[in-house]
């Protein structure tokens, strides 16, 4: 069975441009996160996907970042325009239903905004 | 708010050696999970352990346990007979108990870089 994806796994870009990055959680998993690490910081949460539908967006950092899910499947977290302080890595996890919710973590994408 | 806490960046350790890690917390919660998470480098994280708070026993996995203290608020991780590819950066996290809501997001220490000798 494939684990949780992300595309690209690195992104370079200048600031004040686009970024959208990819995740493609494991098959059957409602449950869909999105985090990042910023260098020498703790790992953030940034929002908690049921489905299609967004559970929690507490932890986004502000309008220019934009998360969506399409049919409860794959999602998306476009940034725009990126600023400096984005750079990080950014990680996607999924999991089932269910009280145990375990994680499963994709590789991340490292994104540098120069 | 929730916050967790690993106070050593960067452990060593000797193969075949046993190992602790520290991670501390702080919540009002009663009922919540804690997880130790493994990401080896240049690969993916993975679960190592996780503990229920309201087991009071500890949890094991093979060659890694906890010592969970609950009124210390402190959740260690031992590694026994440590091996080349235990060496990975190691992540404590908290998560409150899904009874309380629908609050599932993780939270986390800084991570300890741990790094087994031959």
């Amino acid at each position: 069975e494939a684990g949780v994806t992300q595309f690209p796994s690195h992104s370079v870009i200048e600031k004040g441009q686009t970024v959208t990055l990819r995740c493609d959680p494991i098959s059957g998993h409602d449950n869909l996160y999105w985090y990042r690490r910023v260098m020498g910081k703790e790992i953030k949460f940034l929002l908690h996907f049921v489905k299609e539908s967004k559970q929690d967006e507490s932890g986004m950092p502000n309008n220019r970042f934009l998360a969506e899910r399409t049919g409860g499947t794959y999602s998306t977290l476009k940034v725009q325009p990126a600023e400096l302080e984005d750079s990080g890595v950014y990680f996607c996890a999924s999991s089932q239903l269910g009280d145990v919710d375990e994680q499963f973590f994709g590789p991340g994408t490292r994104l540098t905004v120069l | 708010a929730q916050t967790v806490t690993q106070s050593q960046p960067e452990m060593s350790v000797q193969e075949a050696e046993t190992v602790t890690l520290s991670c501390t917390y702080d919540t009002s919660e009663s009922d919540y999970y804690l997880f130790w998470y493994k990401q080896p480098p240049s690969r993916q994280m993975i679960l190592v352990i996780r503990q229920e708070a309201y087991k009071q026993q500890n949890a094991t996995e093979n060659r890694f346990s906890v010592n969970f203290q609950k009124a210390a608020k402190s959740f260690s991780l031992k590694i026994s007979d440590s091996q080349l590819g235990d060496a990975a950066m190691y992540f404590c996290a908290y998560r409150s108990s899904p009874h309380a809501g629908n609050n599932r997001k993780l939270i986390w220490g800084l991570g300890t870089s741990l790094a087994v000798n031959p």
